[in-house]
C-alpha cells in the first residue's frame, strides 16, 4: 500500500512570509496527525483529526498556524506569518483509528522548513 | 502535567544488548509505543505495550510496568544499522479521545 505522502520536502522562506504543507494519508486511515519536530527533540503534536473533525489542537499556535482536513482525506497545515523558531521538520502521520485497536502511526517523510 | 523521561544518549558495541528506559507521568495512561528514527528519516513504529509484561518482535523487545510508570526497549544482537534515535510515546486517553505524547528521544550509537 502507498505510504503517507507529503509535499514539499523542503521549504526555505523568510520570516513573516506564509507557507503551506500538504499531506495525503494512507487510504482508509481515519486519524491524521501533524507534528512539529525541532532538531534533537521528539515530535510534538500540533493537531489531530479524526475524519474531518479536530480531536486535539491544544498545542497549535492558533495565532499563526491553521490546519484543515476537508472531506476527511488529505490535509493542509499553514503558517502565517512564519517566525524563526518555526524552523523544524513538519511530520504528517496517519492511523487506522484513534480507538482502542490501532495505535500504530505511519509517518510521512516530512517537510523540512527553514525560516531565515 | 504530562512528562516522559528517557536517556539522551546510549552507546553500545555491535552484537551486544542494550536497554533504553522510559519513565512517564500522564493523567490517562493507556499504552506505550516505541519508534525508531534514522537521521533525516521519518519515525517508524517498533512496538506497543498496552498491558504489563514483555512483547517480543525479532531482535527487539519492549516491556511495560504500569505500577512503576516505566517501560523499556531492549535491542539484542546490535547491528550498525540500529544506530538511530529511539522514542517512547505514551498513548493517553483524555476527554477528547486518544492522544500521543512523544519523549525527547534516545540517540543510540552502535560501535564496531
Amino acid at each position: 500500500e502507498a505510504g503517507v505522502a507529503q509535499s514539499p520536502r523542503y521549504k526555505i522562506i523568510e520570516k513573516r512570509q506564509s507557507v503551506a504543507f500538504w499531506c495525503n494519508p494512507i487510504s482508509g486511515h481515519a486519524t491524521l496527525y501533524w507534528y512539529q519536530q525541532i532538531l534533537g527533540q521528539g515530535p510534538k503534536l500540533l493537531i489531530q483529526f479524526q475524519n474531518n473533525g479536530v480531536v486535539d489542537d491544544s498545542q497549535l499556535p492558533k495565532d499563526r498556524f491553521s490546519a484543515e482536513r476537508l472531506k476527511g482525506v488529505d490535509s493542509t497545515l499553514k503558517i502565517q506569518p512564519a517566525k524563526l523558531e518555526d524552523s523544524a521538520v513538519y511530520l504528517c502521520a496517519s492511523s487506522l483509528t484513534s480507538g482502542t485497536v490501532s495505535y500504530e502511526q505511519y509517518f510521512g517523510p516530512g517537510t523540512r522548513l527553514t525560516v531565515t | 502535567g504530562q512528562s516522559l523521561e528517557q536517556p539522551s544518549e546510549v552507546t553500545a558495541v555491535e552484537g551486544a544488548i542494550v536497554q533504553i528506559n522510559c519513565t512517564y507521568q500522564t493523567s490517562g495512561f493507556y499504552g506505550l509505543s516505541w519508534y525508531q528514527q534514522h537521521d533525516g528519516g521519518a519515525p517508524t513504529f517498533l512496538s506497543y505495550n498496552g498491558l504489563d509484561g514483555l512483547e517480543e518482535t525479532g531482535r527487539f523487545s519492549s516491556f511495560l510496568s504500569r505500577s512503576d510508570s516505566y517501560g523499556y526497549l531492549l535491542l539484542q544482537e546490535l547491528q550498525m544499522k540500529d544506530s538511530a534515535s529511539y522514542f517512547c510515546a505514551v498513548r493517553d486517553l483524555e476527554t477528547g479521545g486518544f492522544k500521543t505524547i512523544f519523549g525527547a528521544g534516545t540517540r543510540l550509537f552502535v560501535k564496531a
